[in-house]
């Protein structure tokens, strides 16, 4: 089974700039996450999609960062303009479903590292 | 609020020695608890998990027991090997429906021959 891909692996770009990441999760799973992980600090999510609908965006910084995902499938990511803060690795996770009981286990792509000069 | 603390690292250990690594929660309610672990150059990966108070997660001669009364899940290896290397994660789900995790800040741990 392909596991989560991502795109591209590194990025380096200066401030003020634009850039766009892309996730496809795992065939059949309808969960899909943006965490952010700053250098020394655990995962942050940024975003949650079920299917093509947003169940949590509350920790998204919204003037300068988007996300979608269109027909419930492959994500993207973009930052636009870029700050030196926002210089971190972009995991995207995916999981079958939500729910407590059972718990479903999300799946973490490689990474997007993003340098911001 | 939910959230998450692991020990500081980096814990550097010899080869087959004893591994803990602390972990404590704050939440409302009873959430479910995960350790994370990441290779290096790779994502992160589930290693194990409990969704209750008491149980045991285990995978790979790693444990953690969910202790609810002291509000932990650390985690143990009896015998760490090199390939153990690696950056662990503690996380919880904080009782959320959505599985929405939320992750401690990482132990870094080294094992030398």
């Amino acid at each position: 089974e392909a596991g989560v891909a991502q795109s591209p692996r590194y990025k380096i770009i200066e401030k003020r700039q634009s850039v766009a990441f892309w996730c496809n999760p795992i065939s059949g799973h309808a969960t899909l996450y943006w965490y952010q992980q700053i250098l020394g600090q655990g995962p942050k999510l940024l975003i949650q999609f079920q299917n093509n609908g947003v169940v949590d965006d509350s920790q998204l910084p919204k003037d300068r960062f988007s996300a979608e995902r269109l027909k419930g499938v492959d994500s993207t990511l973009k930052i636009q303009p870029a700050k030196l803060e926002d210089s971190a690795v972009y995991l995207c996770a995916s999981s079958l479903g939500v729910g407590r009981q059972p718990t479903y286990e999300q799946y973490f792509g490689p990474g997007t590292r993003l340098t911001v000069t | 609020g939910n959230s998450v603390t692991q020990m500081e690292g980096p814990v550097t250990l010899s080869e087959e020695a004893f591994l803990t690594i602390n972990c404590t929660y704050t939440a409302t309610g009873y959430p479910s608890l995960f350790w994370y672990v990441q290779y290096p150059g790779e994502g992160l990966q589930l290693l194990l998990k409990a969704t209750k108070a008491d149980d045991k997660g285990s995978n790979k001669g790693f444990e953690a027991t969910y202790r609810k009364e002291t509000t932990s899940f650390h985690l143990e290896k009896g015998s760490v090997q090199v390939s153990d290397s690696a950056v662990y994660f503690c996380a919880s789900d904080g009782s959320s429906n959505t599985g929405k995790l939320i992750f401690g800040q990482g132990t870094t741990l080294q094992v030398k021959p």
